[in-house]
Protein backbone atom coordinates (compact mmCIF):
# COMPACT_ATOMS: atom_id res chain seq x y z
CA UNK A 1 0.00 0.00 0.00
CA UNK A 2 1.30 3.38 -0.72
CA UNK A 3 2.36 5.89 1.69
CA UNK A 4 1.21 9.51 1.76
CA UNK A 5 3.20 11.11 -1.36
CA UNK A 6 4.11 14.81 -1.89
CA UNK A 7 5.11 16.72 -4.55
CA UNK A 8 7.64 18.29 -5.22
CA UNK A 9 10.09 17.49 -2.27
CA UNK A 10 12.50 20.33 -3.15
CA UNK A 11 11.29 24.47 -4.59
CA UNK A 12 13.03 26.92 -4.64
CA UNK A 13 11.21 30.57 -4.98
CA UNK A 14 11.26 34.27 -4.68
CA UNK A 15 9.47 36.65 -2.75
CA UNK A 16 6.14 37.45 -4.15
CA UNK A 17 5.41 34.62 -6.33
CA UNK A 18 2.94 31.98 -5.31
CA UNK A 19 3.62 28.21 -5.20
CA UNK A 20 1.38 25.40 -5.31
CA UNK A 21 2.11 21.67 -3.25
CA UNK A 22 0.71 18.72 -3.86
CA UNK A 23 -0.19 15.91 -1.74
CA UNK A 24 -1.90 11.93 -2.43
CA UNK A 25 -2.82 10.42 0.56
CA UNK A 26 -2.88 7.02 1.58
CA UNK A 27 -5.99 5.20 -0.89
CA UNK A 28 -9.33 5.32 0.88
CA UNK A 29 -7.88 7.79 3.16
CA UNK A 30 -10.37 10.91 3.59
CA UNK A 31 -8.85 13.35 5.85
CA UNK A 32 -5.96 15.33 4.56
CA UNK A 33 -4.24 18.20 6.99
CA UNK A 34 -1.28 20.52 6.54
CA UNK A 35 1.67 21.58 8.47
CA UNK A 36 4.26 23.68 8.56
CA UNK A 37 7.48 23.05 10.03
CA UNK A 38 10.02 25.88 11.36
CA UNK A 39 13.15 26.23 13.40
CA UNK A 40 11.45 28.44 14.77
CA UNK A 41 7.79 27.90 15.31
CA UNK A 42 8.19 24.24 15.38
CA UNK A 43 5.15 21.80 13.82
CA UNK A 44 1.98 24.53 12.90
CA UNK A 45 -1.39 23.21 11.94
CA UNK A 46 -2.46 24.89 8.49
CA UNK A 47 -6.15 23.12 7.42
CA UNK A 48 -7.78 20.09 7.66
CA UNK A 49 -9.86 18.43 4.68
CA UNK A 50 -12.54 15.95 5.36
CA UNK A 51 -14.32 14.85 1.57
CA UNK A 52 -13.68 18.00 -0.07
CA UNK A 53 -14.63 19.84 2.90
CA UNK A 54 -12.21 21.93 5.20
CA UNK A 55 -13.22 21.11 8.38
CA UNK A 56 -10.59 23.33 10.02
CA UNK A 57 -7.98 25.73 9.63
CA UNK A 58 -4.98 27.31 11.53
CA UNK A 59 -4.10 30.81 12.24
CA UNK A 60 -2.04 31.72 9.22
CA UNK A 61 -2.71 34.38 7.10
CA UNK A 62 -5.09 34.51 3.82
CA UNK A 63 -2.37 33.77 1.57
CA UNK A 64 -2.76 30.12 2.74
CA UNK A 65 -5.67 28.37 1.12
CA UNK A 66 -6.08 24.59 0.44
CA UNK A 67 -8.15 22.42 -1.34
CA UNK A 68 -9.08 19.24 -2.01
CA UNK A 69 -10.00 17.46 -4.53
CA UNK A 70 -13.10 14.53 -4.56
CA UNK A 71 -10.28 11.34 -5.17
CA UNK A 72 -9.02 12.71 -1.53
CA UNK A 73 -5.61 14.77 -3.29
CA UNK A 74 -4.84 18.01 -1.78
CA UNK A 75 -3.05 21.25 -2.66
CA UNK A 76 -2.22 24.14 -0.97
CA UNK A 77 -0.75 27.45 -2.37
CA UNK A 78 0.94 30.12 -0.90
CA UNK A 79 0.45 33.43 -2.53
CA UNK A 80 2.73 36.62 -2.40
CA UNK A 81 5.74 34.56 -0.93
CA UNK A 82 7.59 35.69 1.57
CA UNK A 83 10.69 35.00 3.32
CA UNK A 84 9.36 33.73 6.69
CA UNK A 85 7.21 31.05 4.75
CA UNK A 86 10.36 28.95 4.54
CA UNK A 87 9.81 25.92 5.87
CA UNK A 88 9.17 22.42 5.16
CA UNK A 89 5.21 21.90 4.52
CA UNK A 90 4.49 17.98 5.84
CA UNK A 91 0.80 16.65 4.86
CA UNK A 92 -1.07 13.58 6.43
CA UNK A 93 -3.18 11.61 5.83
CA UNK A 94 -5.96 9.36 8.03
CA UNK A 95 -9.34 7.55 7.33
CA UNK A 96 -10.80 8.38 10.53
CA UNK A 97 -13.40 11.49 10.75
CA UNK A 98 -11.33 12.26 13.77
CA UNK A 99 -7.68 12.04 14.26
CA UNK A 100 -7.19 8.96 15.45
CA UNK A 101 -4.08 7.91 13.64
CA UNK A 102 -2.83 10.43 10.77
CA UNK A 103 0.55 9.23 8.07
CA UNK A 104 2.89 11.75 6.99
CA UNK A 105 4.28 12.45 4.20
CA UNK A 106 7.74 13.35 3.43
CA UNK A 107 7.35 16.79 3.09
CA UNK A 108 8.09 19.52 0.75
CA UNK A 109 11.07 21.82 1.68
CA UNK A 110 9.86 25.23 0.58
CA UNK A 111 12.59 27.93 -0.01
CA UNK A 112 11.88 31.35 -0.26
CA UNK A 113 15.02 33.86 -1.59
CA UNK B 1 -7.66 23.74 24.23
CA UNK B 2 -5.19 20.74 24.51
CA UNK B 3 -1.62 21.11 24.59
CA UNK B 4 1.93 19.16 25.05
CA UNK B 5 4.79 19.93 26.86
CA UNK B 6 8.13 18.08 26.07
CA UNK B 7 10.49 18.64 29.31
CA UNK B 8 13.84 17.81 27.59
CA UNK B 9 14.43 19.53 24.63
CA UNK B 10 17.95 16.76 24.22
CA UNK B 11 18.21 13.83 25.52
CA UNK B 12 21.87 12.13 25.54
CA UNK B 13 21.99 8.39 26.29
CA UNK B 14 24.65 6.13 25.41
CA UNK B 15 24.23 2.71 22.89
CA UNK B 16 22.62 -0.05 24.79
CA UNK B 17 21.12 2.11 27.73
CA UNK B 18 17.40 3.10 28.59
CA UNK B 19 16.05 5.89 26.71
CA UNK B 20 13.12 8.11 28.58
CA UNK B 21 11.35 11.37 26.69
CA UNK B 22 9.08 13.38 28.96
CA UNK B 23 5.61 14.24 28.00
CA UNK B 24 2.92 16.01 29.96
CA UNK B 25 -0.44 16.95 28.63
CA UNK B 26 -2.74 19.30 29.44
CA UNK B 27 -6.68 18.33 27.87
CA UNK B 28 -9.96 18.92 29.67
CA UNK B 29 -11.11 15.25 28.65
CA UNK B 30 -9.68 11.76 27.54
CA UNK B 31 -7.12 12.63 25.07
CA UNK B 32 -5.79 10.87 22.01
CA UNK B 33 -1.95 11.13 22.76
CA UNK B 34 1.02 9.91 20.53
CA UNK B 35 4.65 10.19 19.76
CA UNK B 36 5.93 10.52 16.17
CA UNK B 37 9.81 10.35 15.03
CA UNK B 38 11.49 12.39 12.65
CA UNK B 39 14.53 11.35 11.23
CA UNK B 40 16.76 13.82 9.44
CA UNK B 41 15.03 15.30 6.32
CA UNK B 42 12.23 13.07 6.56
CA UNK B 43 8.62 13.14 7.41
CA UNK B 44 7.04 11.78 10.64
CA UNK B 45 6.59 8.40 11.83
CA UNK B 46 4.19 6.97 14.05
CA UNK B 47 5.79 5.46 16.94
CA UNK B 48 2.69 4.61 18.84
CA UNK B 49 -0.61 5.88 19.86
CA UNK B 50 -3.11 5.65 22.90
CA UNK B 51 -6.94 5.86 22.42
CA UNK B 52 -8.05 4.96 25.82
CA UNK B 53 -7.34 1.46 25.95
CA UNK B 54 -4.57 0.42 27.15
CA UNK B 55 -2.81 2.12 29.46
CA UNK B 56 0.52 0.80 28.28
CA UNK B 57 0.97 0.79 24.53
CA UNK B 58 3.62 -0.60 22.48
CA UNK B 59 4.86 0.56 19.53
CA UNK B 60 7.02 0.11 16.99
CA UNK B 61 11.31 -0.53 17.04
CA UNK B 62 10.51 -1.72 20.53
CA UNK B 63 9.27 2.15 21.94
CA UNK B 64 6.50 1.89 24.43
CA UNK B 65 4.93 4.53 26.67
CA UNK B 66 2.48 4.59 29.56
CA UNK B 67 -0.53 6.91 29.78
CA UNK B 68 -0.64 8.16 33.83
CA UNK B 69 -4.05 10.22 33.69
CA UNK B 70 -2.86 10.57 37.76
CA UNK B 71 0.65 12.86 36.45
CA UNK B 72 -1.20 13.72 32.94
CA UNK B 73 1.69 12.07 31.58
CA UNK B 74 2.33 9.93 28.70
CA UNK B 75 6.54 9.48 28.31
CA UNK B 76 8.34 7.71 26.29
CA UNK B 77 10.35 4.82 26.85
CA UNK B 78 13.03 2.07 25.58
CA UNK B 79 14.88 -0.85 27.38
CA UNK B 80 17.97 -0.22 24.92
CA UNK B 81 18.93 2.09 22.54
CA UNK B 82 20.34 1.73 19.42
CA UNK B 83 22.41 4.15 16.94
CA UNK B 84 19.52 4.10 14.58
CA UNK B 85 17.17 5.88 17.66
CA UNK B 86 18.85 9.05 17.04
CA UNK B 87 15.88 11.49 15.67
CA UNK B 88 13.64 14.07 17.15
CA UNK B 89 10.70 12.91 18.73
CA UNK B 90 7.95 14.74 19.00
CA UNK B 91 4.63 13.91 22.06
CA UNK B 92 1.25 14.75 20.27
CA UNK B 93 -2.44 15.44 21.72
CA UNK B 94 -5.43 15.14 18.78
CA UNK B 95 -7.94 17.87 18.85
CA UNK B 96 -11.16 17.75 16.54
CA UNK B 97 -9.70 17.65 12.87
CA UNK B 98 -5.85 18.42 13.86
CA UNK B 99 -2.92 16.95 16.07
CA UNK B 100 -1.36 19.59 18.39
CA UNK B 101 2.44 18.84 18.57
CA UNK B 102 4.92 19.65 21.06
CA UNK B 103 8.98 21.02 20.92
CA UNK B 104 10.27 18.30 20.21
CA UNK B 105 13.29 16.30 22.19
CA UNK B 106 16.44 15.16 20.19
CA UNK B 107 18.09 12.33 21.24
CA UNK B 108 21.55 11.60 20.50
CA UNK B 109 23.17 8.31 20.41
CA UNK B 110 26.74 7.87 21.59
CA UNK B 111 28.45 4.25 20.55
Amino acid sequence: KAGVTQTPRYLIKTRGQQVTLSCSPISGHRSVSWYQQTPGQGLQFLFEYFSETQRNKGNFPGRFSGRQFSNSRSEMNVSTLELGDSALYLCASSNHRELTEAFFGQGTRLTVV
Amino acid sequence: AQSVTQLDSHVSVSEGTPVLLRCNYSSSYSPSLFWYVQHPNKGLQLLLKYTSAATLVKGINGFEAEFKKSETSFHLTKPSAHMSDAAEYFCVVSEPQKLVFGTGTRLLVSP
